[in-house]
């Protein structure tokens, strides 16, 4: 594809609701990872995944986080029982090589 | 742990003014270097990189230089124009994995 896409851009969920993020990557990129973007900071690791194989999660927040890319490409990122502060802008980035990475617009979570 | 730490913004410039944004980093080993740019209702663009002590970046007129000795990677821009009016991310990769980014600084260009 032309470049990493998200979707959906905007969500809007009730608290304890559960909510699915996808990310396509650009064909044929090995590397995927997710990101955590407050407002007024910085991209934040989530998790990273080389194919199918999540390589490190160590940056998910709680056991309500869950990511999974199961045919190398797609990914979906998972939250539980969402709760005010999972309020971000979840991004999405590929990698054919590293270091360069190539990130998606985005998807703006609010939890009201 | 690493850590990005960079210039607090918001940074005002008139057209055609020098432009530097700091950037130092803590990190173990030997880290790749990066500056992103993120205009206005769009996502995460790579601006430059560098992977080595010494290396310059270069890209659209805006440089850095990884600076082993001072832990620093600081964006200059010899003339800014309105265009360049965005969020300008530094960010090192350590390892294979991850990214850890500063908090970005916001750049406003006036005419």
């Amino acid at each position: 594809g032309a470049g990493v896409s998200q979707s959906p851009r905007y969500k809007v969920a009730k608290r304890g609701q559960d909510v699915a993020l996808r990310c396509d990557p650009i064909s044929g990129h090995v590397s995927l990872f997710w990101y955590q973007q407050a407002l007024g900071q910085g991209p934040e690791f989530l998790t990273y995944f080389q194919n199918e194989a999540q390589l490190d999660k160590s940056g998910l927040p709680s056991d309500r986080f869950f990511a999974e890319r199961p045919e190398g490409s797609v990914s979906t990122l998972k939250i539980q029982r969402t709760q005010q502060e999972d309020s971000a802008v979840y991004l999405c980035a590929s990698s054919l090589w590293l270091p360069a990475q190539y990130f998606g617009p985005g998807t703006r979570l609010l939890v009201l | 742990g690493n850590s990005v730490t960079q210039m607090e913004g918001p940074v005002t410039l008139s057209e055609e003014a020098f432009l530097t944004i700091n950037c130092t980093y803590t990190a173990t080993g030997y880290p790749s270097l990066f500056w992103y740019v993120q205009y206005p209702g769009e996502g995460l663009q790579l601006l430059l990189k560098a992977t080595k002590a010494d290396d310059k970046g270069s890209n659209k007129g805006f440089e850095a230089t990884y600076r082993k000795e001072t832990t620093s990677f600081h964006l200059e821009k010899g003339s800014v124009q309105v265009s360049d009016s965005a969020v300008y991310f530094c960010a090192l990769k350590a390892n294979a994995g991850k990214s850890t980014f500063g908090d970005g600084t916001t750049l406003t260009v006036k005419p």
